[in-house]
């Protein structure tokens, strides 16, 4: 069984606050992807990796950086917090570079910037 | 840029009756389109896809078809359980380096008992 976990379910951070949240896949996958999910907007992309220290933009990328030293673990960066980032992060993996692999997500964590 | 629509956002059934959800992408270049449920509080997870080169997928109560052409896929769940309450997401995949998801905006299906 695919295992996608993040280091936290629930956060709240202040304002400028420099936050870190964490993925880890158990699988060997070579993807590794962080969205964003609000209401009504769906699952939006904001940063995606093919392999260990490469990353590309999503649509949404501003306000965000990432970073990936080891294939399991892709790290999402909010330099300094907004309260406009207040929403559920969702991290996801997938093997190799076929069309056709499916993205496993992990748990989610929402987090609360005041 | 590179869009997925979804329609509609919200949808009530009766306990029964079939529910259809439908997406438009726009990048002709897509080839893969996954149906993602996800359960309230949980994450989402596949239930059902279908290639470029394929019509229609079935699995049990729940279908895909696909209109290349018109760019349009459809979800179809027959004989709608309290259990299929949740929120829906289709997506189209786009090469960038590797294989990403457009996600569309999701439909939020209610199964009225």
């Amino acid at each position: 069984d695919v295992k996608v976990t993040q280091s936290s379910r629930y956060l709240v951070k202040r304002t400028g606050e420099k936050v870190f949240l964490e993925c880890v896949q158990d699988m060997d996958h070579e993807n590794m992807f962080w969205y964003r999910q609000d209401p009504g907007l769906g699952l939006r992309l904001i940063y995606f990796s093919y392999d260990v220290k490469m990353k590309e933009k999503g649509d949404i990328p501003e306000g965000y950086s990432v970073s990936r030293e080891k294939k399991e673990r892709f790290s999402l960066i909010l330099e300094s917090a907004s309260t406009n980032q207040t929403s559920m992060y969702l991290c996801a993996s997938s093997l190799g570079s076929s069309s056709y692999n499916e993205q496993f997500f992990g748990p989610g964590t929402r987090l609360t910037v005041l | 840029g590179e869009n997925v629509e979804q329609h509609p956002s919200t949808l009530s059934v009766q306990e029964g009756d079939s529910a259809v959800i439908k997406c438009t992408y726009s990048d002709s270049a897509s080839n893969y389109f996954p149906w993602y449920k996800q359960e309230l509080g949980k994450r989402p997870q596949l239930i059902i896809d279908i290639r470029s080169n394929v019509g229609e997928k079935k699995d049990q109560r729940i279908a895909v078809t696909l209109n290349k052409t018109a760019k349009h896929f459809s979800l179809h769940i027959t004989e709608t359980q309290p259990e299929d309450s949740a929120v829906y997401f289709c997506a189209a995949s786009l090469y960038s380096g590797t294989y990403k998801y457009i996600f569309g905006t999701g439909t939020r299906l209610k199964v009225l008992a």
